[in-house]
């Protein structure tokens, strides 16, 4: 089945510590998104890319990285610039060729730092 | 820019009555609406959406939503609440241009009692 798997579901790291996580898709989508969770803030976009190799800032970039060197793959590294890294992290991703909008998400993956 | 309300950050209906999520959006152009559902600890599922033609949208699991230009609003709708319909709603509004980064709104969680 197609879909996007997010990994770890649930990682803790201590403070001062770069974590990675993982996201890779197998539905040929050319987009790809991350978005950070907080309780009563909805979603805000962290980075998005297009297209391999290029990717954009989002709303809440400081403390993040992100690399694009494969389509079906989008990690996304939580620096220890980051001040407030705990929350609940969602990959997306969107079928550009049809022009559809929507996006696919993952079934993320939950960061405590303690 | 773009921004999204949701009126009512918990709604609380009864077993088979009328639920009614209210999403009003603010978009310089003819937006994309979507509404999406989070269960616990999970990763966000497309209910309908809305991006040009009819008005009236029928989505998954007898949800409907409604565009209404006139009043910007883009409301959620089932005529019968079922115990499986708790979780977490999110509205989402996106514009051509924009790579489909979706703005959302801050989410209504969705009790629904016996």
């Amino acid at each position: 089945d197609g879909g996007i798997t997010q990994s770890p579901k649930y990682l803790f790291r201590k403070e001062g510590q770069n974590v990675t996580l993982s996201c890779e898709q197998n539905l040929n989508h050319d987009a790809m998104y991350w978005y950070r969770q907080d309780p009563g803030q909805g979603l805000r976009l962290i980075y998005y890319s297009q297209i391999v190799n290029d990717f954009q800032k989002g709303d809440i970039a400081e403390g993040y990285s992100v690399s694009r060197e494969k389509k079906e793959s989008f990690p996304l590294t939580v620096t220890s610039a980051q001040k407030n890294p705990t929350a609940f992290y969602l990959c997306a991703s969107r079928d550009t060729d049809s022009g559809a909008r929507e996006l696919f998400f993952g079934e993320g993956s939950r960061l405590t730092v303690l | 820019a773009q921004s999204v309300t949701q009126l009512g950050s918990h709604v609380s209906v009864s077993e088979g009555a009328l639920v009614l999520l209210r999403c009003n959006y603010s978009s310089s152009v003819p937006p994309y609406l979507f509404w999406y559902v989070q269960y616990p600890n999970q990763g966000l599922q497309l209910l309908l959406k809305y991006t040009t033609g009819a008005t009236l949208v029928k989505g998954i699991n007898g949800f409907e939503a409604e565009f209404k230009k006139s009043e910007t609003s883009f409301h959620l709708t089932k005529p019968s609440a079922h115990m499986s319909d708790a979780a977490e709603y999110f509205c989402a509004v996106g514009r051509t241009g924009t790579a489909s980064k979706l703005t959302f709104g801050t989410g209504t969680r969705l009790q629904v009692t016996l």
